[in-house]
């Protein structure tokens, strides 16, 4: 199994700054015959379900803002808020979709600071 | 734009199974495949099992074979998780969620049904 692991677990930000999130995958999951990285990140408000935000590592989903971008290659992403709102207070989960199981990391929670 | 509704809240005794469905609405599965997940709570998300519409054949995460089982009924695009042999540690809410396959690997999900709450107390 192809195991992600999210850091940090939780983290505060004042409204207006950046906040990143890693993810890490035990083993690659660039697609080598189409050069894709299979990783997506999902955003969960409370009570609601998951919303997929970026897919393909850095693809943003149609009516995601801006300020979310996906980077990162291989084994290792990131999922940069650039200037964060206060409807961005969350958890944030990362899913590698390169083979079955596709696993999701524990999730990182985001507040204001 | 296709939602996803799933079934209502379910309570049930250790031992018994639970049936949860979710109804593609405004589109289909067809071309796509059905993820289901649970989240305990507190918790985070964990992946069950999943089908891709068109192989027609689920995968099930290691740790729910042979109690759990997905279905799809295509000309009501509707797909259903039957989970077995209930315990205290599936109370959970559970979601399914439409999955994106590009004919490798596994899939994302987009979009997700709102969760069907299920509570196994004696």
């Amino acid at each position: 199994d192809i195991v992600v692991t999210q850091s940090p677990d939780s983290l505060a930000v004042s409204l207006g700054e950046r906040a990143t999130i890693n993810c890490k995958s035990s083993q690659s999951v660039l697609y080598s015959s189409n050069n894709k990285n299979y990783l997506a990140w999902y955003q969960q408000k409370p009570g609601q379900p998951p919303k997929l935000l970026i897919y393909w590592a850095s693809t943003r989903e149609s009516g995601v803002p801006d300020r979310f971008s996906g980077s990162g290659s291989g084994t290792d992403f990131t999922l940069t808020i650039s200037s964060l709102q206060a409807e961005d207070v969350a958890v944030y989960y990362c899913q590698q979709y390169y083979s079955t199981p596709p696993l999701f990391g524990g999730g990182t929670k985001v507040e204001i600071k | 734009q296709v939602q996803l509704v799933q079934s209502g809240p379910e309570v049930k005794k250790p031992g018994s199974s639970v049936k949860v469905s979710c109804k593609a609405s405004g589109g289909t599965f067809n071309t796509y495949a059905v993820s289901w997940v649970r989240q305990a709570p507190g918790q985070g998300l964990e992946w069950m099992g999943g089908m891709i519409a068109i192989f027609g054949t689920p995968n099930y995460a290691q740790k729910f074979q042979g109690r759990l089982t997905i279905t799809m009924d295509e000309p009501t695009s509707t797909a259903y998780m039957e989970l077995s042999s209930l315990r205290s540690e599936d109370t959970a809410v559970y979601y399914c969620a439409r999955g994106h396959y590009y004919g490798s690997g596994s899939y994302f999900n987009d979009p997700w049904g709102q969760g069907t709450l299920v509570t196994v107390s004696s």
